[in-house]
């Protein structure tokens, strides 16, 4: 069963602008995981932010967890055309350490 | 790339048949979990292998079973092969399969197609 729900499912932006994408999960969890995958090939792990903090920032890319409302975003700013992936949410609850429920994933389009 | 690796990369077979897909993972890593990923969908949780025990199960029924050996690889097993095993399998290796939260690294997938 999926986790999370993404929004949008898919999104289409230019070169240079920014990107966000939104999930939403069901349960508690202990962390939430964010992934890309290009071309239904394997997953590239972007950034794990616990449940017990509220941003994290790595490189071009921020993360947003709010667990009273289980949402979580991504944004990436400055987006380039290698940015053109499919970006999914995972959340681990706790005691099931490596258990990923993945969304749905949101297909990013960015165009030069 | 990351260190875990798949074999083989594309595989079809027939429906009713069975199969064995492969994965080594990282170096150091004693926790390999398999996902069943669908056409345009996210990956779904298959199970998890902690030094060498099934360490957890998603929603698959008993004709998907598994193995890890002692050097962490890990094996995933599909007997009497329906239409809708047809998908990207994904297996992943970290370095632990208790409590903690630990990245994953996740192989380039099998991509299987049942006829």
């Amino acid at each position: 069963s999926q986790q999370g729900e993404e929004d949008p499912q898919a999104l289409s932006i230019q070169e240079g602008e920014n990107a966000t994408m939104n999930c939403s999960y069901k349960t508690s969890i202990n962390n939430l995981q964010w992934y890309r995958q290009n071309s239904g090939r394997g997953l590239v792990h972007l950034i794990l932010i616990r449940s017990n903090e509220r941003e994290k920032h790595s490189g071009r890319l921020r993360v947003t967890l709010d667990t009273s409302k289980k949402s979580s975003s991504l944004l990436i700013t400055a987006s380039r055309a290698a940015d053109t992936a499919s970006y999914f949410c995972a959340t681990e609850s706790y005691n099931q350490g490596g258990k990923l429920i993945f969304g749905q994933g949101t297909e990013l389009s960015v165009k030069p | 790339e990351t260190g875990v690796t798949q074999s083989p990369t594309h595989l079809i077979k027939t429906r009713g048949q069975q199969v064995t897909l492969r994965c080594s993972s990282q170096s150091g890593h004693n926790t390999v979990s398999w996902y069943q990923q669908a056409l345009g969908q996210g990956p779904q949780f298959i199970f998890q292998y902690y030094r060498e025990e099934e360490n957890g199960r998603g929603n698959f029924p008993p004709r998907f079973s598994g193995l890890q050996f002692p050097n962490y690889s890990s094996e995933l097993n599909v007997n009497a092969l329906e239409l809708d095993d047809s998908a990207l399998y994904l297996c992943a290796s970290s370095a632990t399969g208790g409590a903690s939260a630990y990245e994953q690294y996740f192989g380039p997938g099998t991509r299987l197609t049942v006829t």
